[in-house]
Parts: C-alpha cells; sequence; structure tokens
C-alpha cells in the first residue's frame, strides 16, 4: 500500500483559532489533493496540487488555505476555525501510470476535526 | 458538475446483485469507483476510461457508457464485506481532479 500518513487524527479546537493539518506521503507521488467529508454531502475538494508550490482551489476552499513545499508534505490550514468547518478532512494521492492514465486515489486515514 | 448516484441505500441479502448507477452532464475522460466502510478511509476499486470498457475486481465489475456520461457498477452475488459506502468520481480529463457523488449506502444482511 502507498505510504500516506495525516496528523494530528482527531482535534478539536476554538473558533477563530488557525488550524494547520498535515499530509505526508512517502511515495514521490506529484499529485496531492485534500478533502472533507460530511453527511449527505460525499467527499468535496477543497484544495489540490499537482507538484511543488502549484497549488490550486477545488470546490470548497473558502476559508481554507494549502502549501506544498516539498513533494511529500501538502498541509492545509484553516485561517480562522468555524464550526461550520467540523468534518473529517481526508487527503489523498495519485500518479500518472506507464499507460498515460491517472491511476486511481489513495487515501489517508483521515483527521476528525471538531470546531466549538 | 457533481455526478448524479442511484440509488443513495439499498438493502440486500446476502448472495444478492446489486446495481449501482453514476451519471455526469459532463463529457468524462473517467469514472472512478471506491469503497468506504465506516471509520475508514475510501478505497479504491477501479478506474474506467472512455470507451465503454468494462473493468471487474473479484464480484464486482463496472462499465461505463461514454455516450451517455453514465457509469454503473456490478454486485454479484454479495458478500457481507460489500457492505459500506460507494462513491462514483468523474474527470473531465487526465490532469482533472475527481468530483465525487454523494455516495451510495449498501447494507448486506446475513
Amino acid at each position: 500500500d502507498a505510504g500516506i500518513t495525516q496528523s494530528p487524527r482527531h482535534k478539536v479546537t476554538e473558533t477563530g483559532t488557525p488550524v494547520t493539518l498535515r499530509c505526508h506521503q512517502t511515495e514521490n507521488h506529484r499529485y496531492m489533493y485534500w478533502y472533507r467529508q460530511d453527511p449527505g454531502h460525499g467527499l468535496r475538494l477543497i484544495h489540490y496540487s499537482y507538484g511543488v508550490k502549484d497549488t490550486d482551489k477545488g470546490e470548497v476552499s473558502d476559508g481554507y488555505s494549502v502549501s506544498r513545499s516539498k513533494t511529500e508534505d501538502f498541509l492545509l490550514t484553516l485561517e480562522s476555525a468555524t464550526s461550520s468547518q467540523t468534518s473529517v478532512y481526508f487527503c489523498a494521492i495519485s500518479e500518472v501510470v506507464l499507460t498515460g492514465f491517472r491511476n486511481g486515489y489513495t487515501f489517508g486515514s483521515g483527521t476528525r476535526l471538531t470546531v466549538v | 458538475q457533481q455526478p448524479v448516484q442511484s440509488p443513495q441505500a439499498v438493502i440486500l441479502r446476502e448472495g444478492e446483485d446489486a446495481v449501482i448507477n453514476c451519471s455526469s452532464s459532463k463529457a468524462l475522460y473517467s469514472v472512478h469507483w471506491y469503497r468506504q466502510k465506516h471509520g475508514e478511509a475510501p478505497v479504491f476499486l477501479m478506474i474506467l476510461l472512455k470507451g465503454g470498457e468494462q473493468k471487474g475486481h473479484e464480484k464486482i465489475s463496472a462499465s461505463f457508457n461514454e455516450k451517455k456520461q453514465q457509469s454503473s457498477l456490478y454486485l454479484t452475488a454479495s458478500q457481507l464485506s460489500y457492505s459500506g459506502t460507494y462513491f462514483c468520481g468523474t474527470l473531465m480529463n487526465r490532469d482533472d481532479k475527481i468530483i465525487f457523488g454523494k455516495g451510495t449506502r449498501l447494507h448486506i444482511l446475513p
């Protein structure tokens, strides 16, 4: 299995505080993603990265920022946490295989974030 | 742009078959299928590229109708281990990001 870890696994934080979630991979994959999962909404894309310092917004990016200074690390920051950002956050990685198409995503174990 | 999955939920008895559908309003490059068990991360099942190919994984297979922008996941002779939520994800080109449907909850009874 691909090596991908998320930290922390659980976090409780107060409204208005900044929070940073970390995704670390050992597979040297180019593509990395942050999704949030909420009941009734499925998985929604927050931000994604196609390489070092190459990031872009997803469908629910407001209130979030990301950074990727190294291939292996993709950080998600909640600039000022709100209760609506209480969710489970998943990081995912993928790569283009030799046949030219993108392989399936491998997901991290998730971070359960509660904003009180 | 979010693909639409149907049904939202299915309850089956072990050994029965199920079909989960995924449809998009956009022209697609590929469709992914994932399964997520409660409290765990989604796990990749298979990918289908435009061209209508059908792929299989154990007793789980899928098809992709490029003209209709639809994909279906077939679970044959379902097992208890098949319980979970199934997500389809769609991409419009190779370098696109996956947009996931809202999921279909599948519950298998003994």
